[in-house]
């Protein structure tokens, strides 16, 4: 079973506009963190936002928020005033194991296309 | 500012060969990671190690091998290359205890095994 699922292959969404990019989890763990990445063209992994299982407040990184809702197991990152250069592969994932031994499992991804 | 390199950005390969992808890390993280990734099915991991000369097997390590003997390196080994094993290879370190942005990767080799 998939434990990150990602139900957007691809998006397009007009410049300025704010996207969100879906993320639903399963986990049996209390402890675990979530992340969503951004892969360019070129290639690199860059790390845009975190939220802890424990965090109560939703985590925000500039334009990034991420909508977390425990209870149904979703953990949506929405972009405000999407820019060009937002244009990318999206990947959420997951950290689950205990300290020392963990790991991150990742989604399949959604190709976020901003238009101009 | 290099902190997960790997050796080499693009590789070709024939059937058969033994081929070795290298990845160095220079934060002296303990966790090292190997991905594969592949169109529509996302980043998925293959091995990883929380510790020199430890491994564990990821989700997909079937033709796979890895070697960890300094902590700051981690070889992927294809014992016989095959077709199937054409994609983007990422290799990834982390430190346990930081849990925000504690995942680095590097920028990755597309191996093309003909």
């Amino acid at each position: 079973a998939q434990k990150i699922t990602q139900t957007q292959p691809g998006m397009f969404v007009q410049e300025k506009e704010a996207v969100t990019l879906d993320c639903t989890y399963d986990t049996s763990d209390q402890s675990y963190g979530l992340f969503w990445y951004k892969q360019p063209s070129s290639g690199e992994m860059i790390f845009l936002i975190y939220q802890g299982s424990y965090d109560e407040q939703n985590a925000t990184e500039g334009r990034y928020s991420l909508n977390f809702q425990k209870a149904r197991k979703s953990a949506n990152l929405v972009i405000s005033a999407s820019q060009l250069g937002d244009s990318a592969m999206y990947f959420c994932a997951m950290r689950e194991g205990s300290f020392g031994n963990e790991k991150l499992t990742f989604g399949t991804g959604t190709r976020l296309t901003i238009i101009p | 500012d290099v902190k997960v390199t790997q050796s080499s950005r693009y590789l070709v390969k024939r059937t058969g060969e033994k081929v070795f992808l290298e990845c160095v890390q220079d934060m002296d993280h303990e966790n090292m990671f190997w991905y594969r990734q592949d169109p529509g099915l996302g980043l998925r991991l293959i091995y990883f190690s929380y510790d020199v000369k430890m491994k564990e097997k990821g989700d997909i390590p079937e033709g796979y091998s890895v070697s960890r003997e300094k902590k700051e390196r981690f070889s992927l080994i294809l014992e016989s290359a095959s077709t199937n094993q054409t994609s983007m290879y990422l290799c990834a370190s982390s430190s346990p205890g930081r849990r925000v942005d504690g995942y680095t990767f590097g920028s990755g080799t597309r191996l093309t095994v003909v």
